[in-house]
């Protein structure tokens, strides 16, 4: 069964930290993945996605993550976080040949000024 | 334009109504998709259109409905709701339903059951 797991449920940090969500997934072929923001009261937008390619995936406001095949990991990095960041972070899979999108249970970030 | 915009913004209704939430997208995209999102969960599929025919309902009760009646619109009809039905509807809509596929969500249609 296809299934996409996030290690924190929530993460709490400084602003000017480091971050590092964790991104897990379990797919029999070829897997697309992504990873959403939701910040309070707004819906889901997109913040980087990888089908296929260079492993390391730049998206916006800073954000990249990489696709370590071996480790079956998508984890969302930002060198330096801001209070504007603080928000719930999903990781999605698709699998090869469809659109429907299975969600990790999300991660709750708090940074604090 | 990434843009999928969903109406009304808030709903709330008691558990003999009838409602419908609308969705629309001008985007060119072939395939619309209906999620329940409860607070502090990811969201749940219910309904993908492709080409406006539906072909994924996620075993959702019959007091949801859906409708596709072009390729830039999509209803979800409410009836005899029950309060645990109460959460964010989002929409979404992506280029076709055949992989590679990026997903765009509207704002959503925050429900109240009474």
């Amino acid at each position: 069964a296809q299934s996409v797991s996030q290690h924190n449920h929530h993460v709490i940090l400084s602003e000017a930290a480091s971050l590092e969500l964790g991104c897990n997934y379990s797919y029999g072929g070829t897997v697309n993945l992504f990873w959403y923001v939701q910040y309070p009261g707004q819906h889901l937008q997109l913040l980087l996605k990888y089908f296929s390619g260079d492993p390391l995936v730049k998206g916006i406001k800073g954000f990249e993550a990489e696709f370590i095949k071996s480790k079956f990991s998508f984890n969302l990095r930002k060198p330096s976080v801001q209070w504007s960041d603080t928000a719930e972070y999903f990781c999605a899979g698709q699998g090869s040949g469809y659109s429907t999108l299975t969600f990790g249970k999300g991660t709750m970030l708090l940074v604090s000024p | 334009d990434t843009e999928v915009t969903q109406t009304p913004k808030h709903l709330v209704m008691g558990m003999t109504n009838k409602k419908s939430l609308k969705c629309e997208q001008h985007m060119g995209h072939r395939a619309m998709y209906w999620y329940k999102q409860k607070a502090k969960k990811p969201p749940e599929l219910m309904f993908v259109y492709s080409y406006e025919k539906l072909s994924i309902n996620e075993s959702v009760p019959s007091r949801f409905s859906p409708e596709c009646p072009n390729s830039s619109l999509l209803n979800l009809h409410l009836h005899a709701l029950q309060p645990e039905d109460s959460a964010l509807y989002l929409c979404a809509s992506s280029q076709g339903v055949k992989g590679m596929e990026t997903q765009y969500f509207g704002p959503g249609t925050r429900l109240l059951v009474l």
